[in-house]
């Protein structure tokens, strides 16, 4: 699986919009660009993930450079509650195996 | 629809001893995978079972083992504790190699004195 780089940390005021970037310069046609986030004393959960365009839900948004070697994860109104460390992961699609590789991820801190 | 849920929560060993973590996996899911993430790190790979079949393993010794059930539940086993062994071990679950987003459980915190 390709690596991704993301800041270490990040600050955000409360119901303020979010971007959380992430360079994936080495990309490849078949990778599924995947976001988690992990709470404190809690496993990763699952945000959102895509290929090309960009994708929408309930939890956030996520925007897909053009050239597929950056993308943002977009946390529309951020609380107090989305205070976790956020993780960019690529997943080859026509892989035999599933397994995530987790870098260091970005500590989103949110302030009231 | 239940989530995964792992157990114990919390435990301690002794070095050169043997641990069983379990690890319930998500109504409809077949895969499990184990994850070892040590403080301030990102959760590391340690194996996937599919079908109670090992489905691939990242750079972990062979005291690392495992073990799916027809229910899809799974455990890890971990032989000849090192100090280093200490971490959150994370169990996650998805209905099918490769598909989709994977379902994390909370974890069994695990420290070896």
């Amino acid at each position: 699986d390709a690596k991704t780089t993301q800041p270490n940390s990040m600050e955000s005021n409360e119901e303020e919009p979010v971007h959380l970037p992430c360079n994936h310069s080495t990309i490849s046609g078949t990778d599924y660009i995947h976001w988690y986030r992990q709470l404190p004393s809690q496993g990763p959960e699952y945000v959102i993930h895509g290929l090309t365009s960009n994708v929408n839900n309930r939890m956030a948004s996520l925007a897909i450079a053009e050239d597929r070697k950056s993308s943002t994860l977009i946390l529309h109104r951020a609380t107090l509650r989305d205070a976790a460390v956020y993780y960019c992961i690529l997943r080859d699609v026509g892989g035999s195996q599933g397994n995530l590789i987790f870098g260091k991820g970005t500590k989103l801190s949110v302030k009231p | 629809e239940t989530g995964v849920t792992q157990s114990p929560t919390h435990l301690i060993k002794t070095r050169g001893q043997q641990v069983t973590l379990r690890c319930s996996s998500q109504s409809g899911h077949n895969t499990v995978s184990w994850y070892q993430q040590a403080l301030g790190q990102g959760p590391q790979f340690i194996f996937q079972y599919y079908r109670e079949e090992e489905n691939g393993r990242g750079n972990f010794p062979p005291r690392f083992s495992g073990l799916q059930f027809p229910n899809y539940s799974s455990e890890l086993n971990v032989n000849a504790l090192e100090l280093d062994d200490s971490a959150l071990y994370l169990c996650a679950s998805s209905p099918g190699v490769g598909a989709g987003g994977y379902t994390f459980g909370s974890g069994t915190r695990l420290t070896v004195v």
